[in-house]
């Protein structure tokens, strides 16, 4: 298997659960990126990981943590949402120090209810 | 406040006419800038990008042109084929970020 895979595409939550969105890249990239695209706003960027370590965290509330295992695995962790927070939510890869191109996985549809 | 922007939301062109879609950024210290392509339920693929040493870059039938002067960028589709209908997103980043700025994203339609 190849790309960036997202796992699960579609998630419906209540305000008061714990669930994890996951993201595997097979690509051999060294970088890692969350990405949330809510209705009619541009791709906000959440968080970045590169070599494992988080290095960008964009005003992101707590009730959101991510984590990266290893260099083909970030996890999205979300506790407590709000309804404000459904959203897709995109996980995208890169080789730093080489293009810029990120590859993106299909997304998970979250629902806040 | 949006540092990429896409002011037109949507776009329909005609089967074998050409599409103009549009973008202006306000940030001088962006040096890279790359178009996204996206169906539904898919994520966005990689297009075509540009340098901002160069002021055209050509893919097939995607051409991407800069203009720094004017901090203006355009992607040209010729010839226009109804499976390029998408949403295009435009995007920016500059030397040693790690972050890609993006605009809201033209849907194109292409009618056949």
């Amino acid at each position: 298997e190849t790309g960036v895979t997202q796992t699960p595409r579609h998630l419906v939550m209540g305000m008061t659960n714990k669930k994890s969105l996951k993201c595997e890249q097979h690509l051999g990239h060294n970088a890692m990126y969350w990405y949330k695209q809510s209705a009619k706003k541009p791709l906000e960027l959440m968080f970045v990981y590169s070599l494992e370590e988080r290095v960008e965290n964009n005003s992101v509330p707590s009730r959101f943590s991510p984590e990266c295992p290893n260099s083909s695995h970030l996890f999205l962790h979300l506790h407590t949402l709000q309804p404000e927070d459904s959203a897709l939510y995109l996980c995208a890869s890169s080789q730093t120090g080489q293009t810029r191109r990120y590859t993106f996985g299909s997304g998970t549809r979250l629902t806040v209810v | 406040d949006q540092q990429v922007k896409q002011n037109s939301p949507s776009l329909s062109v005609q089967e074998g006419r050409i599409s103009i879609l549009n973008c202006d950024y306000t940030n001088s210290m962006f040096d890279y800038f790359l178009w996204y392509k996206k169906y539904p339920a898919e994520g966005p693929t990689f297009l075509i990008s540009i340098s901002s040493i160069k002021d055209k870059n050509e893919d097939g039938r995607f051409t991407v042109f800069l203009n720094k002067s004017a901090k203006h960028l355009s992607l040209h589709i010729v010839p226009s084929q109804p499976g390029d209908s998408a949403v295009y997103f435009c995007a920016a980043t500059g030397a040693g970020s790690y972050q890609l700025t993006f605009g809201k994203g033209t849907k194109l339609s292409v009618i056949p």
